[in-house]
């Protein structure tokens, strides 16, 4: 099945500067890759989503960045600020009868004010 | 206004008791999940039921056994709780399960088995 790893496991940054999370795919036939952003004591939530017909996507302070060939995804957050501080995961899952978001081990983000 | 709601929100039992995990969403959703997140916030896939057929059913053990009773409704029995059962269980819904749309999560409940 799909096996997805994700780096760094905690990442501090300064409030204003960039936060860059890497993800990496072992199932070529992966076609969506989505991140999820989780606060303390809620559930995962969608912040942005790309499919692989698409090498990069940009919602305001965050983008995410897909290279097929070497199966690795990144999601960048621009002027970080402390609301930004949270656990987040990437996914992949494919076009299948079964639709499985494979999860990445998550990443703690710590903006420090 | 709640998209997917799971009750009770915290649950702290003895071990060997049976417990079950309700979940309802709003969002006409034809997929449901669960999903368990363990202490250092690993987040796996569990069970997923498709407009009230089981399509995923991970490796989990023959304590847990999902219930639809409806396409809004996904609730998690467990039987014979044991300590390693602690987590933060997530119910999950999505529209479709070959577009690849957005997952919706609930709020978690936390499970402490004592």
């Amino acid at each position: 099945g799909e096996n997805v790893e994700q780096h760094p496991s905690t990442l501090s940054v300064q409030e204003g500067d960039s936060a860059v999370i890497k993800c990496t795919y072992s199932d070529s036939a992966s076609n969506y890759f989505p991140w999820y952003k989780q606060e303390l004591g809620k559930g995962p939530q969608l912040i942005i989503d790309i499919r692989s017909n698409v090498g990069e996507k940009k919602d305001q302070r965050i983008a995410v960045t897909l290279n097929k060939t070497a199966k690795h995804f990144s999601l960048h957050i621009t002027e970080t600020q402390p609301e930004d501080s949270a656990v987040y995961f990437c996914a992949a899952s494919k076009r299948e009868g079964n639709n499985r978001l494979a999860f990445g081990k998550g990443n703690q983000v710590v903006v420090i004010p | 206004d709640t998209a997917v709601s799971q009750t009770p929100k915290y649950l702290v039992t003895q071990m060997g008791n049976d417990k079950s995990i309700k979940c309802e969403q709003n969002l006409g959703h034809d997929t449901m999940y669960w999903y368990k997140q363990d202490s250092k916030k690993f987040l796996k896939i569990m069970f997923s039921y498709n407009n009230k057929e089981l399509i995923i059913n991970e490796t989990v053990p023959n304590r847990f056994s999902p219930k639809s009773p409806d396409k809004a409704h996904l609730n998690l029995h467990i039987n014979s709780l044991e300590l390693g059962d602690s987590a933060v269980y997530f119910c999950a819904s999505s529209q479709d399960t070959v577009l690849n749309t957005e997952a919706f999560f609930g709020q978690g409940t936390r499970l402490t088995v004592v």
